[in-house]
């Protein structure tokens, strides 16, 4: 079966502007979730989402948000963008969200 | 909320040895562990997980060991491959299915 797919591979965005960011999860699997990977701060936690529901959130300003489809497809996107932001961000999908999660291949943001 | 903290940062071990990778946690309501292997440029890729009500897990040449009770957990790798040098992240998992990732090991098999 197709494995977790995120669009686009790479972003190249200015300061400022805003991005969307999506990830279509394993089919069946109903748990989106969102991370930021920067060398400097590993993986972060950004949110889930659960049956069209942001069930989790990390700590992540509020230009960060997320919304999940009812077909379990998800979409994230940052506003304002700032350079701080240039990172790979990546999603995992899993089936009720306890355990289990597979990874996409990412989007990598660079923001100049 | 959750602190993961992961050592050693990066590992060398010559081919056949094994490798240990130790991560503690802070929350003890956390009650799921996963270990992800990212290779360079690929996704992280979960390679084994444990929960709290199990104490080890092995998986042919990999396992997982978890201590309760001293809120760590290590992964153990024998017979070690070249195949295997890649950055190993471990997680722990909140009763909020929250994820908190450690800080990743860089692990170099020396053939």
């Amino acid at each position: 079966k197709a494995g977790v797919t995120q669009t686009p591979r790479y972003l190249i965005k200015t300061r400022g502007q805003q991005v969307t960011l999506s990830c279509s999860p394993i089919s069946g699997h109903r748990s989106v979730s969102w991370y930021q990977q920067t060398p400097g701060q590993g993986l972060q936690f950004l949110f889930e989402y659960f049956s069209e529901t942001q069930r989790n959130k990390g700590n992540f300003p509020g230009r960060f948000s997320g919304r999940q489809f009812s077909n379990s497809r998800s979409e994230m996107n940052v506003s304002t963008l700032e350079l701080g932001d240039s990172a790979l961000y990546l999603c995992a999908s899993s089936l009720e969200g306890t355990g289990g999660y597979t990874f996409g291949s990412g989007t990598r943001l660079t923001v100049v | 909320g959750e602190n993961v903290e992961q050592h050693p940062s990066t590992l060398s071990v010559q081919e056949g040895d094994s490798a240990v990778i130790k991560c503690t946690y802070s929350d003890s309501a956390s009650n799921y562990f996963p270990w992800y292997k990212q290779e360079l440029g690929k996704r992280p890729q979960l390679i084994i997980d444990i929960r709290s009500n199990v104490g080890e897990k092995k998986d042919q040449r990999i396992a997982v060991t978890l201590n309760k009770t001293a809120k760590h957990f290590s992964l153990h790798i024998t017979e070690t491959q070249p195949e295997d040098s890649a950055v190993y992240f471990c997680a722990a998992m909140n009763t909020g299915n929250q994820f908190y990732f450690g800080t990743g090991t860089s692990l170099t098999v020396i053939p």
